[in-house]
């Protein structure tokens, strides 16, 4: 089974609806992270979250929002879909604690959005 | 302009080849440099990871950091068709868990 899961894998819907994807993850790690991945421009952060009391705005954060449900669940919202929110989106974790990679990621398999 | 510029490609090349991958950037902070892998429809994977500068080397894969011209590079020798993949550069500083990744270099080896 995957380290960090990501639902659903694919989804499309139409504008102005609302969406949410999940993450948990089986690693332990305390820091999650949603990062959307379009053609051409790499990995964008839009939030994450060093702790269940946690929760930071990344570089694209407009029209997101996130829960921490748990150390091990952090879930993407779309209160209402854009087509220009059309993307893959990835869910990350990392581990800050002594003797491990300072910023090293672990992703899950990413969930594809087409909004249309 | 962007903190991580990467090298677009994408890059083709045959079956044995040297293959240069590379980044620049402009924050003087960032003391953590990484590379990732990623395959098609599969998230990224840490491929090198390298603190300040330097060389690392992992069998086929060398990893250059010069923070005096704040760029970095990703060296393939003997390339495989198994790497062709996106390669993304990845930077972050301190313990603030965040990266910043360039734009990603997908790589297409040929037999």
């Amino acid at each position: 089974d995957a380290d960090v899961t990501q639902t659903p894998r694919n989804r499309i819907t139409k504008t102005g609806k609302r969406i949410m994807l999940e993450c948990s993850q089986t690693k332990g790690h305390d820091r999650m992270y949603w990062y959307r991945q379009d053609p051409g421009l790499g990995l964008r952060l839009i939030y994450y979250s060093f702790d269940v009391k946690d929760i930071n705005k990344g570089e694209i954060s407009d029209g997101y929002s996130v829960s921490r449900q748990a150390q091990a669940k952090f879930s993407l919202s779309l209160e209402s879909a854009i087509p220009n929110q059309t993307a893959l989106y990835f869910c990350a974790t990392s581990d800050h604690r002594p003797g491990r990679i300072s910023g090293e990621l672990f992703f899950g398999e990413g969930s594809r959005l087409t909004v249309l | 302009q962007k903190e991580v510029e990467q090298d677009p490609g994408p890059l083709s090349v045959p079956e044995g080849a040297i293959v240069s991958l590379n980044c620049t950037y402009s924050n003087s902070a960032f003391q953590y440099f990484m590379w990732y892998r990623q395959y098609s429809r599969k998230g990224p994977e840490l491929l090198m990871y390298t603190y300040s500068s330097g060389n690392k080397e992992d069998g086929r894969f060398t990893a250059q950091v010069d923070k005096s011209s704040k760029y970095i590079s990703l060296f393939i020798r003997d390339s495989q068709p198994s790497d062709s993949a996106t390669y993304l550069c990845a930077m972050s500083w301190g313990n603030a868990g965040k990266s910043t990744f360039g734009d990603g270099t997908t790589l297409t080896v040929k037999p």
